[in-house]
């Protein structure tokens, strides 16, 4: 399995900012993908994140509130844009494809929102 | 889209005790997942299922992919402490727009007592 590691855990940030994550992961992998755990829920695609090209957004989410790049195999960022107290989640990146077993994914630890 | 209903909600258990919890499908799905998170962590991986019919163990756990591909089911046998957590089943399908996207059911809270 990968080792998947996200900065920051958690962060606390006013109403109208915004918020970059990151996600690091110690080999390369075909497919990473960002998933949103709002409190005492389960975990919901936001969207799968495309080395070299455009995010791929699931239903209910659009590029200008959670921006996502993919510059490398191994690297991928999660931006949420105007922050408003209904973002407060757990943030999740997640690795699977090809180069890991079938369709499992790993999760890294999670990025803890809290948005005053 | 696709949902998967996961059963009980959550769960008061003693020590010792088995556990049994299962998610079903209103369509069907190619591979079935199970992971557990605990508080602060991210899920982790337990079981993963490839095949209709497969029974899979992993120490005192054990999976099935329903028959029908609609269902699958983990049971924890001789519960301890360190099961508590919550538990999800993720169901996935391969090919065209749905590769390597996972849904998951509503996750199963439980509690074991000393």
């Amino acid at each position: 399995s990968a080792v998947i590691s996200q900065k920051p855990s958690r962060d606390i940030c006013q109403r109208g900012t915004s918020l970059t994550i990151q996600c690091q992961v110690d080999s390369q992998v075909t497919m990473m993908f960002w998933y949103r755990q709002q409190p005492g829920q389960s975990l919901t695609l936001i969207a799968t994140a495309n080395q070299g090209s455009e995010a791929t957004y699931e239903s209910g989410f659009v590029i200008d509130k959670f921006p996502i790049s993919r510059p490398n195999l191994t690297f991928s960022t999660l931006t949420v844009s105007n922050m408003s107290p209904e973002d407060s989640s757990i943030y999740l990146c997640s690795v699977g494809g090809p180069g890991l077993a079938g369709h499992e994914q790993f999760f890294g630890p999670g990025t803890r929102l809290t948005v005053l | 889209g696709q949902q998967l209903n996961q059963s009980p909600q959550s769960m008061f258990i003693q020590e010792g005790e088995d556990v049994s919890m299962n998610c079903t499908s209103s369509s069907i799905f190619n591979t079935w997942l199970w992971y557990k998170q605990d508080p602060g962590e991210g899920p982790v991986l337990l079981i993963a299922l490839y095949k209709a019919g497969e029974l899979t163990s992993n120490g005192r756990l054990t999976a099935q992919f329903g028959i029908t591909r609609k269902d699958s089911f983990l049971n924890i046998s001789a519960s301890i402490p360190s099961d508590v957590g919550i538990y999800f089943c993720a169901g996935a399908n391969a090919g065209g727009t749905s590769y390597g996207k996972l849904t998951f059911g509503q996750g199963t809270i439980l509690t074991v007592h000393p």
